[in-house]
């Protein structure tokens, strides 16, 4: 079934253990996302990439990092997991980053760093 | 600075009609969208507006005046299931997509 994966479903972290949430394509999409939704705040965008080997950073990028090695595949790391850090993470993507396309999300991680 | 403003919460009576606004505030416009969210699920893609008037598409439909940087998301005939957040994104000048916080729907019997 195309779409997006998203590993773990959820998961319990120490804080300033260091986590990998695992984002899987199969859409061939070239751009995709990482957000953090928290209750009354919305859809905040962490990291992006418009197309594979490049990447950028959202509207709180700090604590986070990703890597675009290839197309299908966008993680995201937190070096050093911290409270302020639990949340529940989606990952998106879409077919081209500057064209009116239609965002598909992945059904979400839910973090809890404690 | 950019800004989406709906609001937080509504309840509707199934069967009735209820109309979600959207304002928007966007360094440019190529479109604005609409998404469904359930409780502990994804969003979803609901509608794509990106000239002004009313798109329909079911019991959904979605009205853009650009000039008034005004949406709405209107939904007819309500069914318990239409009980969610609905989402409203606005893609600027850099087809960054902009999102709003969300206003959660009631749907009461």
């Amino acid at each position: 079934i195309a779409g997006i994966t998203q590993a773990p479903t959820s998961q319990i972290l120490a804080a300033g253990r260091r986590m990998t949430l695992r984002c899987t394509q199969d859409m061939r999409h070239n751009a995709m996302y990482w957000y953090r939704q928290d209750l009354g705040l919305g859809l905040r965008l962490i990291h992006y990439s418009n197309t594979a080997g490049t990447t950028g950073k959202g509207e709180v990028p700090d604590g986070y990092s990703v890597s675009r090695a290839n197309t299908d595949d966008f993680p995201l790391t937190l070096a050093s997991a911290v409270p302020s850090q639990t949340s529940v993470y989606f990952c998106a993507s879409r077919r081209l980053a500057g064209a009116q396309d239609t965002q598909y999300f992945g059904p979400g991680t839910r973090l809890t760093v404690l | 600075g950019q800004n989406i403003d709906q609001p937080t919460e509504m309840t509707a009576t199934e069967g009735a009609i209820v109309q979600i606004n959207c304002t928007y505030q966007t360094s440019g416009f190529n479109g604005l969208f609409w998404y469904q969210q359930h409780a502990g699920e994804a969003p979803t893609f609901l509608s794509y507006n990106v000239l002004d008037g009313l798109e329909e598409k079911g019991r959904f439909s979605s009205f853009l005046s650009r000039s008034k940087g005004y949406s709405y998301l209107l939904l007819k005939e309500l069914q318990m299931k239409d009980s969610a957040s609905y989402l409203c994104a606005v893609l600027n000048s850099n087809y960054q997509l902009i999102w709003g916080a969300g206003t959660k729907l009631i749907i009461k019997p």
